[in-house]
């Protein structure tokens, strides 16, 4: 079975840049989650997708972030202008929808550096 | 804010057993344990959870206390690839919520 891809692996912009990740999650799952990953801290969840439409986004800097999942498949997270604070991992994740627990699972990141 | 503490590094030898504690006192009735670990490079990963009863799977073992407060993760005989940072997350079940909060784990390192 196929994991989560992202794309890039790895960006360097400077400050005030645009910069765009690209998550395709696993096949079948209806949610997709975006997370940030400040080095030496846990993952901060920004947003969480259920099909095409947003579950919660109350951590989402909305005035330089935005996501979109068209389709309700892959996804797309924006920052744009983009701060040196933004450094960090961006880690998409995604999951089944049900009444179980479903596991998340996570893709291997996008390190961005911001200068 | 995360609701739980771990020590923020363990040490374990290659083929001991690994446990690694999680302090959870303000957890909810209806709330469950997660652990998941994160590898160096890579996205975390899913291990475990319980609610109350203790747990085993082919990764790991989960000890919950009686009253919920505290919990254990055991890695019966931990290898040179156990090595990473894990996290135990106390959240709801399931759904819409299956929302995840982290902390900043234990770093165990697991030594030869």
């Amino acid at each position: 079975e196929a994991g989560v891809a992202q794309s890039p692996r790895y960006k360097i912009i400077e400050k005030r840049q645009s910069v765009a990740f690209w998550c395709n999650p696993i096949s079948g799952h209806a949610t997709l989650y975006w997370y940030q990953q400040i080095l030496g801290q846990g993952p901060k969840l920004l947003i969480q997708f259920q099909n095409n439409g947003v579950v919660d986004d109350s951590q989402l800097p909305k005035d330089r972030f935005s996501a979109e999942r068209l389709k309700g498949v892959d996804s797309t997270l924006k920052i744009q202008p983009a701060k040196l604070e933004d450094s960090a991992v961006y880690l998409c994740a995604s999951s089944l929808i049900g009444l179980s627990y479903n596991e998340q699972f996570f893709g291997p990141g996008t390190r961005l550096t911001v200068l | 804010d995360a609701k739980t503490t771990q020590p923020p590094s363990m040490d374990c030898a290659e083929g001991r057993a690994a446990n690694l504690p999680c302090n959870h006192s303000t957890i909810s009735g209806n709330e469950y344990v997660y652990w998941y670990r994160q590898i160096h490079s890579q996205g975390p990963q899913y291990i475990i959870h319980g609610l109350k009863n203790n747990e085993t799977n082919e990764m790991a073992s989960l000890i919950i206390t009686e009253d919920r407060k505290s919990s254990t993760l055991i890695l019966p005989h931990a290898t040179l690839r156990d090595t990473a940072v894990y996290y135990c997350i106390v959240s709801l079940y399931g759904g819409a919520t299956n929302k995840l909060i982290f902390g900043t784990g234990t770093l165990l390192a697991v030594q030869p």
